[in-house]
């Protein structure tokens, strides 16, 4: 099945430091990801949709200038939060299709990010 | 535009139970449909969807759900629950075909009592 891996897992840093989340499609082409973000005990808000080889659209709220979304390839995306801030610290989840022969899209495991 | 209200932040069934999970759906077209689950501190695991054809999906794990267009609702069933059924799950719509975009509800955390 398709598997979409996000790296890291959790990360915390110092305020005031940029922090870069991947998330790579392991066997499949993605031509759009979207990047989400969760806060505890929270649904998800989608921040962006990002469509490989062009600039991502970004939600309504959502800074573009503090959340970096690079595209590049097919197989990667990134998240970039710049500055970051302890209002920052949330769950942050990719997802990336659609998939070769159905329609859908598979998530990445999140990233824990922590601003202290 | 699409929405999704899940009924019940918080569901508490005994093992073995059936469980239902509450999903209304408002959308200005026909919409696709999809229930997910989350275990903690992890991404989201597809457990099934409904892209217009049965209205009777059946997904993973035992779970399956019916489109009702007449009450607009996307109820997620299992006949008897499992310890391991504990998690949050979340509805959610996209605009059908064409449209990758999902809109989710708040979710429904389910806990399983021995």
């Amino acid at each position: 099945g398709a598997v979409v891996s996000q790296h890291p897992s959790r990360v915390i840093c110092k305020s005031g430091t940029s922090v870069k989340i991947e998330c790579r499609s392991l066997d499949f082409q993605a031509t759009t990801m979207f990047w989400y973000r969760q806060f505890p005990k929270q649904s998800l808000m989608l921040m962006a949709t990002s469509n490989e080889g062009s600039k991502a659209t970004y939600e309504q709220g959502v800074e573009k200038d503090k959340f970096l979304i690079n595209h590049a390839s097919l197989t990667l995306s990134t998240l970039t939060v710049t500055s970051a801030h302890p209002e920052d610290s949330s769950f942050y989840i990719c997802s990336a299709g659609p998939q070769q022969g159905g329609y859908g899209y598979t998530f990445g495991s999140g990233t824990r990010l922590t601003v202290v | 535009a699409q929405s999704v209200t899940q009924l019940g932040s918080h569901v508490s069934v005994s093992e073995g139970a059936l469980v239902l999970l509450r999903c209304n759906y408002s959308s200005s077209v026909p919409p696709y449909l999809f229930w997910y689950v989350q275990y903690p501190n992890q991404g989201l695991q597809l457990l099934l969807k409904y892209t217009s054809a049965a209205t009777l999906v059946k997904g993973i794990n035992g779970f399956e759900a019916e489109f009702k267009k007449s009450e607009t609702s996307f109820h997620l069933t299992k006949p008897s629950a499992h310890m391991s059924d504990a998690a949050e799950y979340f509805c959610a719509v996209s605009a059908g075909a064409g449209s990758y975009q999902l809109t989710f509800g708040k979710g429904t955390k389910l806990s399983v009592i021995p």
